[in-house]
């Protein structure tokens, strides 16, 4: 199958820090991954598309200086949140296109719950 | 915009019974179609895709595309307890591999 894993799964963060979530694909290499923010109840909210050796492409309304992707490795994608404040309190779910299948499915990390004091 | 649509629930089907699961879209240009099944506190696992209009089984899961009415449907046979979750469909519009999310249904399986 296509595995995807996140580090960490949950943090606690004092607010004006950053905090840095790590997402791997760990049996295939994806050269495009995807951040997504999930808050209570609602479905899901694309950020951004991580491309491998490029700049992420971000979503309207999603502030890049905030939300800085690095995807330096075709298993590798990085989300760093910047100066965070307590609204940035959200569930965030990485996932990556397996594109070693006919259809762009998208496999999902176990998500990374944020918690800003 | 490109939107899917679907009846957030909650759907309540007994055990054993068939559930029903419905999609609409909006762009005509889609070509890849996904369900996602997503247990509370937990991130989406894949269940199905399908692309070709008709049927696609799986298991107890059969998928349904109709593109002609831009619907996708799930349906699941021999409901479980453990179907209980909020099923997602996504669709991949042509030329990019983006994923556009419905809000979900959310199914309740009881005994």
């Amino acid at each position: 199958g296509a595995v995807v894993s996140q580090h960490p799964s949950w943090v606690i963060c004092k607010s004006g820090t950053s905090v840095k979530i790590e997402c791997r694909s760990l049996d295939f290499q994806a050269t495009t991954m995807f951040w997504y923010r999930q808050f209570p109840k609602q479905s899901l909210m694309l950020m951004a598309t991580s491309n491998e050796g490029s700049k992420a492409t971000y979503e309207q309304g999603v502030e890049k200086d905030k939300f800085l992707i690095n995807h330096a490795s075709l298993t590798l994608s990085t989300l760093t949140v910047t100066s965070a404040h307590p609204e940035d309190s959200s569930f965030y779910i990485c996932s990556a296109d397996d594109n070693r299948g006919p259809s762009y499915e998208q496999y999902f990390g176990p998500g990374t719950r944020l918690t800003v004091t | 915009q490109k939107e899917v649509e679907q009846n957030s629930g909650p759907l309540s089907v007994p055990e054993g019974a068939i559930a029903s699961l419905n999609c609409t879209y909006s762009d005509r240009g889609s070509q890849s179609f996904f369900w996602y099944r997503q247990y509370s506190g937990k991130s989406p696992e894949l269940i199905m895709f399908i692309y070709s209009n008709g049927d696609k089984e799986d298991g107890r899961f059969t998928a349904q595309l109709n593109k002609a009415s831009q619907y996708v449907s799930l349906l699941i046979r021999d409901s479980q307890p453990s179907d209980s979750a909020t099923y997602l469909c996504a669709v991949n519009g042509g030329g990019g591999n983006k994923l556009t999310f419905g809000t979900g249904t959310q199914l309740k399986v009881e005994l």
